[in-house]
């Protein structure tokens, strides 16, 4: 299937190596956080959530940091495999009654075997 | 359960043409959404229902762009007259209500020539 995104900042690790993604968020007022993975052809799929309330969250493999007072947010992948190989997306939800997603840019993630 | 599903897959028109795109959310979803994902980039909210009735279209070009999801479960996404810059993968998700994961579907991909 076609890219993504084809001119996204890229991170290339070796297999067996931790990943670290960074995003910086926009909206100061923002109070929910996802990280999505998009393969080629597909649609973002969910990995991990955070709220406001929260610095940290562990999930199987991945971490999510938030920092709210510089407005960043970190994907950390433990022992990154090459299915892991995607596009990753932070996304940001900002009170009231607003539901949509506020997405960022996208990093691409390589994994070398 | 099953997921989120779109139709057309893929679709190519000219500009001025019209294109219609069918979106099923996951069953008992109340929200569902509409993003436009230009390649390189993060989806970008063109729209969101809760129920049939629209919550956010602040983002939808309304002068060619429109959608319903008139019995509150299916929704249509359409697009009269195409323009060139209209090509993009077109997203729908669904959530159920308040501060829950959104699920993407695979997404139409649109080549306006």
């Amino acid at each position: 299937g076609e890219s993504v995104g084809l001119h996204l900042p890229t991170l290339s690790v070796q297999e067996g190596d931790n990943s670290i993604i960074n995003c910086a968020y926009s909206n100061s007022a923002s109070d929910y956080f996802i990280w999505y993975k998009q393969e080629s052809g597909k649609g973002p799929q969910f990995i991990i959530d955070i709220r406001s309330n929260m610095d940290k969250r562990q999930g199987q493999r991945v971490t999510v940091l938030l920092n709210k007072t510089v407005k960043h947010l970190s994907l950390q992948i433990a022992a990154t495999q090459p299915g892991d190989s995607a596009v990753y997306f932070c996304a940001e939800n900002a009170p009231p009654g607003r539901r949509a997603l506020t997405f960022g840019s996208g990093t691409r993630l390589q994994v070398q075997p | 359960e099953a997921g989120v599903a779109q139709s057309p897959r893929y679709k190519i028109i000219e500009k001025r043409q019209s294109v219609a795109f069918w979106c099923n959310p996951i069953s008992g979803h109340a929200t569902l959404y509409w993003y436009q994902q230009i390649l390189g980039q993060g989806p970008k909210l063109l729209i969101q229902f809760q129920n049939n009735g629209v919550v956010d279209d602040s983002q939808l070009p309304k002068d060619r762009f429109s959608a319903e999801r008139l019995k509150g479960v299916d929704s249509t996404l359409k697009i009269q007259p195409a323009k060139l810059e209209d090509s993009a993968v077109y997203l729908c998700a669904s959530s159920s209500s308040g501060y829950n994961e959104q699920f993407f579907g695979p997404g139409t991909r649109l080549t306006v020539l």
